[in-house]
């Protein structure tokens, strides 16, 4: 079966450092997403591909980035952790944005 | 500003009665809404999408409405069992082509025996 794997599934890390989390996907989809969820804010949109070497800001994308050179992965990238960015996100997938299909998401703590 | 609303607050229900979820949002003019379902420790589900031009959506105990004058939709889960009880999201498209969705905070529902 098609799914989408995120990896780690908790991560710590220090002020300062840079952290990548990875998703994977097995459905094809050339759309794919990474949102953060916190208490209060609900699931926010940090950026978002549309297809390999296409990539687009979100509403929270300050202090992060993303690549997409295949199909299948979109991994994020924490330039240097801050405490700010402690969340669980969340990688998403779709063939047309009319259903997306969520990893099981990362919880990182920035100390 | 543009918001979407859905009810802080928890919703508690008894088995066997029917839940009812809103989510409102403004300066908005959606093409659709989804709804989405998220357990405990994990990613958000898909449940069902309702486009502009309809105004209800059913698919087994769901019912979805949207009314795009109220800026409302409703999402019904009829005869609830404690395995419906989790936080259910809504989502817009914002941009009016499909191309992001925007969510709101959720609402958790707890089915009591």
């Amino acid at each position: 079966d098609a799914e989408i794997t995120q990896s780690p599934r908790h991560k710590i890390t220090e002020t300062g450092r840079q952290v990548t989390l990875a998703c994977h996907q097995t459905w094809n989809h050339n759309n794919m997403f990474w949102y953060r969820q916190d208490l209060g804010h609900g699931l926010r949109l940090i950026h978002y591909s549309y297809g390999v070497h296409d990539t687009n800001k979100g509403e929270v994308s300050d202090g992060y980035s993303v690549s997409r050179s295949n199909t299948e992965d979109l991994p994020l990238t924490l330039e240097s952790a801050a405490s700010s960015q402690t969340s669980v996100y969340f990688c998403a997938s779709s063939e047309n944005n009319e259903k997306l299909f969520f990893g099981s998401g990362t919880q990182l703590s920035v100390l | 500003s543009q918001k979407i609303e859905q009810n802080s607050e928890a919703l508690n229900i008894q088995e066997g009665k029917t839940a009812t979820l809103t989510c409102n949002y403004t300066n908005y003019s959606p093409a659709y809404l989804q709804w989405y379902r998220q357990d405990p420790g994990r990613g958000p589900v898909f449940l069902l999408l309702i486009r502009e031009n309809e105004k209800e959506k059913r698919k087994e105990r769901l019912k979805v409405t949207f009314d795009t004058t109220l800026k409302q939709s409703l999402f019904h889960i009829t005869a609830s069992q404690p395995a419906d009880s989790a936080t259910y999201l809504c989502a817009l498209d914002t941009t009016g082509g499909g191309n992001k969705l925007t969510f709101g905070t959720g609402t958790q529902l707890k089915v009591e025996l």
